[in-house]
C-alpha cells in the first residue's frame, strides 16, 4: 500500500471549514483513498472515501487531484467535537490484498472556540 | 455504536501472564481485523481472519495468536506478556474483501484497554 504524509498538527476555528491536506504521491491506479477519524482513545471511525471523483457525504467532502498525488478532506463547518486524529490511508482494492487497513500518524486536528 | 463488541474493556494483569481478548463483529461481517495501539507505537495491523481463515498478518509477535470462530466472533490472545504489551487493543469487522463491490469500510469497536504490571 502506498504511503501518505500528512501534517502532524493542524487547528481550526470552530465554525470554519478544516481543510487536512495528505499526500500520497505514490499512489497506484487501482488504491483507493480512505479517511479515518479517532476520537481521544476512541475506535477509529470512517469518514469518507475516494478513488479518483470528488466525493461528499454527511460528514465531509474529499477532493482528489487529477493526478491523484494529493488530496485534502473537508469538514465544511467544524465543531469541538470534531478534535481529532484524521488518517489518510491508501488502500488496494486488489482482492487478494486482503482489505487491511495500514494506518500512519495521522494529523491532530484542534477545534479552538 | 458501530455494532463491534469488544470485552473485556480494560484489563490489569501481570508480567509473564496470558490473556483473551474477545470481538464480536457487526452481524453478517465475515472479516474481522485487530490492531494494537501503544503511545509510542500509533495503530499497528497485526491480524485479519475472513470467514475462519487467517487472511494477512502484520506486526504480530509469536507471543500473540488468534482465531476466528464458525460463529465469526474472534478471539485474540496474548501470552508471556511484558510490560511493553500494555496498549489499547482494537477489533474491526467488515463486510467481505476489498474489491467485491463493497465500500469496505472497517467499524471499529471501543477497543480493549490492557495493563501489564
Amino acid at each position: 500500500d502506498a504511503k501518505t504524509t500528512q501534517p502532524t498538527s493542524m487547528d481550526c476555528a470552530e465554525g470554519r471549514a478544516a481543510n487536512l491536506p495528505c499526500n500520497h504521491s505514490t499512489i497506484s491506479g487501482n488504491e483507493y483513498v480512505y479517511w479515518y477519524r479517532q476520537i481521544h482513545s476512541q475506535g477509529p471511525q470512517y469518514i469518507i472515501h475516494g478513488l479518483k471523483n470528488n466525493e461528499t457525504n454527511e460528514m465531509a467532502s474529499l477532493i482528489i487531484t487529477e493526478d491523484r498525488k494529493s488530496s485534502t478532506l473537508i469538514l465544511p463547518h467544524a465543531t469541538l467535537r470534531d478534535t481529532a486524529v484524521y488518517y489518510c490511508i491508501v488502500r488496494s482494492s486488489i482482492y487478494n490484498q486482503g482489505g487491511k487497513l495500514i494506518f500512519g500518524q495521522g494529523t491532530e486536528l484542534s477545534v479552538k472556540p | 455504536d458501530s455494532g463491534v463488541t469488544q470485552t473485556p474493556k480494560h484489563l490489569i494483569t501481570a508480567t509473564g501472564q496470558r490473556v483473551t481478548l474477545r470481538c464480536s463483529p457487526r452481524s453478517g461481517d465475515l472479516s474481522v481485523y485487530w490492531y494494537q495501539q501503544s503511545l509510542d507505537q500509533g495503530l499497528q495491523f497485526l491480524i485479519q481472519y475472513y470467514n475462519g481463515e487467517e487472511r494477512a498478518k502484520g506486526n504480530i509477535l509469536e507471543r500473540f495468536s488468534a482465531q476466528q470462530f464458525p460463529d465469526l466472533h474472534s478471539e485474540l490472545n496474548l501470552s508471556s506478556l511484558e510490560l511493553g504489551d500494555s496498549a489499547l487493543y482494537f477489533c474491526a469487522s467488515s463486510v467481505a474483501l476489498a474489491g467485491q463491490g463493497i465500500t469496505g469500510e472497517l467499524f471499529f469497536g471501543e477497543g480493549s484497554r490492557l495493563t501489564v504490571l
